[in-house]
């Protein structure tokens, strides 16, 4: 089976601070989402891509669908307290499978 | 919308023993799928459906078995328990549209085999 390559694998960052974690595959993926999982929950979606360099914004969070479309990219801006969790990529193609990477662990310190 | 619901939240099994995970959706999605979560590895993709009365399967489907007579529900079927099968289970619903497809994830099954 596919995973995809996410790193980093865990960030400890300061409140306030902004942070960027990322995917490679050696697929091509014409879908490219990114979720947040909090201790216990089901993944949230955050954003969803669709086109090859396509930049989507949702809030302080921005992700970017790689031109190569073997990658994409997650920041976060000015984080603050309530960012803590496990942040996911997944790609897939329509209708088929999703492959999803192995997680970045994110804590904040206030 | 409730969205996606599993049932139960929780589980505990003696090996050998069979059981029934159960997934419904409210939305419509045409794709369900079923995920187990294992520390450090991520979501893997253990069955999937693209409609009603078509299953396939994922990543690792050994020990599993799913069936879709309707759109709303997508039962995951353990067979013969195994203490492997300890993990968290998430079911998951999606659509496309236009090519655009987005997956939605339910609160997931904590199951424990002794």
């Amino acid at each position: 089976g596919q995973q995809l390559n996410q790193s980093p694998q865990s960030m400890f960052i300061q409140e306030g601070e902004d942070v960027s974690m990322n995917c490679t595959s050696s697929s091509i993926f014409n879908t490219w989402l990114w979720y947040k999982q909090e201790p216990g929950e089901g993944p949230v979606l955050l954003i969803a891509l669709y086109k090859a360099g396509e930049l989507t914004s949702n809030g302080r969070l921005t992700a970017q669908f790689g031109i190569t479309r073997k990658d994409s990219f997650l920041n976060i801006s000015a984080s603050i307290p309530s960012d803590v969790g496990i942040y996911f990529c997944a790609g897939g193609n329509t209708g088929n499978q999703f492959y999803f990477g192995t997680g970045t662990s994110l804590t904040v310190i206030p | 919308n409730a969205g996606v619901t599993q049932t139960p939240k929780f589980q505990v099994l003696k090996t050998g023993q069979s059981m029934t995970l159960q997934c419904a959706q409210d939305m419509n999605h045409e794709y369900m799928s079923w995920y187990r979560q294992d520390p450090g590895m991520g979501l893997r993709l253990i069955h999937y459906s693209v409609g009603a009365g078509i299953t396939d399967q994922g990543e690792v489907p050994n020990g599993y078995n799913v069936s879709r007579s309707t759109t709303e529900d997508f039962p995951l079927r353990l067979l013969s328990a195994a203490p492997s099968q300890t993990s968290v289970y998430f079911c998951a619903s999606s659509y496309a549209q236009w090519g655009e497809e987005t997956q939605y994830f339910g609160p997931g099954t904590r199951l424990l085999v002794l």
